[in-house]
Parts: C-alpha cells; sequence; structure tokens
C-alpha cells in the first residue's frame, strides 16, 4: 500500500546525542518535506525538497539537516539534540505541481532529555 | 511571507449542531487552500481543498467557502457527530510550482454526544 513510513515513531534521547529520523514514501512523488509541530499546535516547515539532490530550508528555522540522495528517501539529522528539539517531526510528500494533496506520515516523537 | 490566522481555537458543539471555523490570508497570490484533521495521536489527514477559482466546494457533510476580495475562507461541517471531535488545520499555497504550505494554528472541534 502506498504510503509515508518514518521511523523511529517514538524516541528518548539524552543531550548532545546524535540522531537521525528516517522518512520513505512509497507515493511515488517528487516532493517531500518535513513539518515539526508541538502537540495540538499549528505545523511549521522546516525543510523540503523538490527532488534528488535538492534541499531546502523551511520557514522555522531548525539546527537539523537533510539529504536526497533516493527519490523515496528524505532523513532528517540532528547533530547534537538538545532539550529544546523536543517536538513531534512529520514526514510528507506531494505530487509535482501547484495545489495537490500533500500526504503526511505519521510523526516521529522526539523526546531530549 | 504568507500569513494564515485560524479561529476559533475551541469549538464546543452539542451533537447535530453545526460547526464554522474561519481562517484569514495575508498573501493576495495565494490559490490553494486545504483543510486538514488530526485526530488525537494521529497523522493530519486532509478532509477537503479549494481553489481561488472556486467559491464554495461541498462534500457531504463538509463544505468550505472562499472569499478572495476579503482573503478569508471558512470549513463548515454539518450535523456534527462525535466522531468529528479533532484538531483542524486550514493552510493557504502559491501555485507557482512549488507546494509551500502555511498552516493556521488549529481549531480543537469538541462534538458532545
Amino acid at each position: 500500500e502506498a504510503d509515508i513510513y518514518q521511523t523511529p515513531r517514538y524516541l528518548v534521547i539524552g543531550t548532545g546525542k546524535k540522531i537521525t529520523l528516517e522518512c520513505s514514501q512509497t507515493m511515488g512523488h517528487d516532493k517531500m518535506y518535513w513539518y515539526q509541530q508541538d502537540p495540538g499546535m499549528e505545523l511549521h516547515l522546516i525543510h523540503y525538497s523538490y527532488g534528488v539532490n535538492s534541499t531546502e530550508k523551511g520557514d522555522l528555522s531548525s539546527e537539523s539537516t537533510v539529504s536526497r540522495i533516493r527519490t523515496e528517501h528524505f532523513p532528517l539529522t540532528l547533530e547534537s539534540a538538545r532539550p529544546s528539539h523536543t517536538s513531534q517531526y512529520l514526514c510528507a510528500s506531494s505530487e509535482h505541481g501547484s495545489g495537490n494533496t500533500i500526504y503526511f506520515g505519521e510523526g516521529s516523537w522526539l523526546t531530549v532529555v | 511571507g504568507e500569513n494564515v490566522e485560524q479561529h476559533p481555537s475551541t469549538l464546543s458543539v452539542q451533537e447535530g449542531d453545526s460547526a464554522v471555523i474561519k481562517c484569514t490570508y495575508s498573501d493576495s497570490a495565494s490559490n490553494y487552500f486545504p483543510w486538514y484533521k488530526q485526530e488525537l495521536g494521529k497523522r493530519p489527514q486532509l478532509i477537503i481543498d479549494i481553489r481561488s477559482n472556486v467559491g464554495e466546494k461541498k462534500d457531504q457533510r463538509i463544505a468550505v467557502t472562499l472569499n478572495k476580495t476579503a482573503k478569508h475562507f471558512s470549513l463548515h461541517i454539518t450535523e456534527t457527530q462525535p466522531e468529528d471531535s479533532a484538531v483542524y488545520f486550514c493552510a493557504a499555497s502559491r501555485g507557482t510550482g512549488f507546494q509551500k504550505l502555511v498552516f493556521g494554528t488549529g481549531t480543537r472541534l469538541l462534538v458532545s454526544p
């Protein structure tokens, strides 16, 4: 079934650790996104990609980095996690062109202690 | 850049009543306006969207209206049911080749039996 898969779903890590949140989609979409969402709050775009080898920063400044080596894969990395990074991270994708539905993954809940 | 304001932040209704959520946007070039529903602990899911060449769109119990002149759009849910309880997000974007959605702050809808 076509979907967007995120791992891990839940993670608790210590301050200073490096973490990579994985995102893979089988939707066949060119565009991919990372949104950050605190519980019950609005979604903020932190990274996006037009396609392979394309990465752009979103509207909300983030210390995380992303890569897009394969169309279906868009991992997000935090080199040194801090408590302020505690949040939910939602990966998403959409087809090429404007006005196309953005589909979200189930999210990765990150807690930094 | 685009700014989307959403009201109310919380809305409580009795089962069977109607619910209306309103959003305003700032960028007159925005032309795509989706609405997402996010149930507790789940991913946001598109429930309806509208493009700027249309004034109203309906899908069973939900409808969206758009007033381009006033730069606002609204979600209408009729005959509400307890399973409609969730957080609803509006969003807006320009159709300039990239789907960069800006989300509102969300409305928590509670439908009481």
